[in-house]
């Protein structure tokens, strides 16, 4: 079983587009994680998650919203699409508690044309 | 606020042989939680090894093992014996235990070509 599920893969869109990726974990964590890792493969976080506190990265512009349904999920919503969000998103979870080490989703490749 | 740096963008080493990957970061915090992640080219992240800072001793891994100077705020790691699926790039990340979300700052990686 696959810890920590991202869908699609891969995600190609125009300009102006809507879109959202999905995530979900079944480790039981109790916090979730969007980051972006952009073409020089640099890795920045965008949000922190769990059933009490969003924590944005103050960078993050206010098109991108992720949304929770429950405790092992995480959707991330984009809207109005920009060529500079081409990147790999990668979705994560942990035990926030513990301190522990995050695991990872295998990323979504999305890109804007 | 955490920053890490990665000096070596890119780095090769022959197979079986040893290599050693630089880490330093910068923060004002006394207890952390440092980590190495390994991206091969399928893109999955995958945790190689993790050190607690209140621990002196030095984690290890396999193969895999660190050498952390907290005084020098340095966290290398050393990949002995090293195999082709090694290829891949390397992340040091940090968090901190003020750290209200959590989340981990990566340096900006290391890419390393294991040679045969």
């Amino acid at each position: 079983d696959t810890a920590v599920s991202q869908t699609p893969k891969y995600l190609v869109t125009q300009m102006g587009n809507d879109k959202s990726i999905k995530c979900e974990q079944n480790l039981g964590h109790d916090t979730m994680y969007w980051y972006k890792q952009d073409s020089k493969k640099f890795l920045k976080i965008m949000f922190s998650y769990n059933n009490k506190e969003l924590i944005i990265n103050e960078t993050v512009p206010n098109r991108f919203s992720p949304k929770s349904p429950d405790k092992a999920h995480l959707n991330l919503h984009i809207n109005s699409l920009e060529l500079g969000d081409s990147a790999v998103y990668f979705c994560a979870s942990s035990q926030r508690t513990m301190n522990t080490e995050a695991f990872f989703g295998q990323g979504t490749r999305l890109t804007v044309v | 606020a955490q920053t890490v740096t990665q000096s070596q963008p890119e780095m090769s080493v022959q197979e079986a042989e040893t290599v050693t990957l630089s880490c330093t970061y910068d923060t004002s915090e006394s207890n952390y939680y440092l980590f190495w992640y390994k991206q091969p080219p399928s893109r999955q992240m995958i945790l190689v090894i993790r050190q607690e800072a209140y621990k002196q001793q030095n984690a290890t891994e396999n193969r895999f093992s660190v050498n952390f100077q907290k005084a020098a705020k340095s966290f290398s790691l050393k990949i002995s014996d090293s195999q082709l699926g090694d290829t891949a790039m390397y992340f040091c990340a940090f968090i901190g235990n003020n750290n209200a979300g959590n989340m981990l700052t990566f340096g900006g990686g290391t890419r390393l070509m294991v040679k045969p």
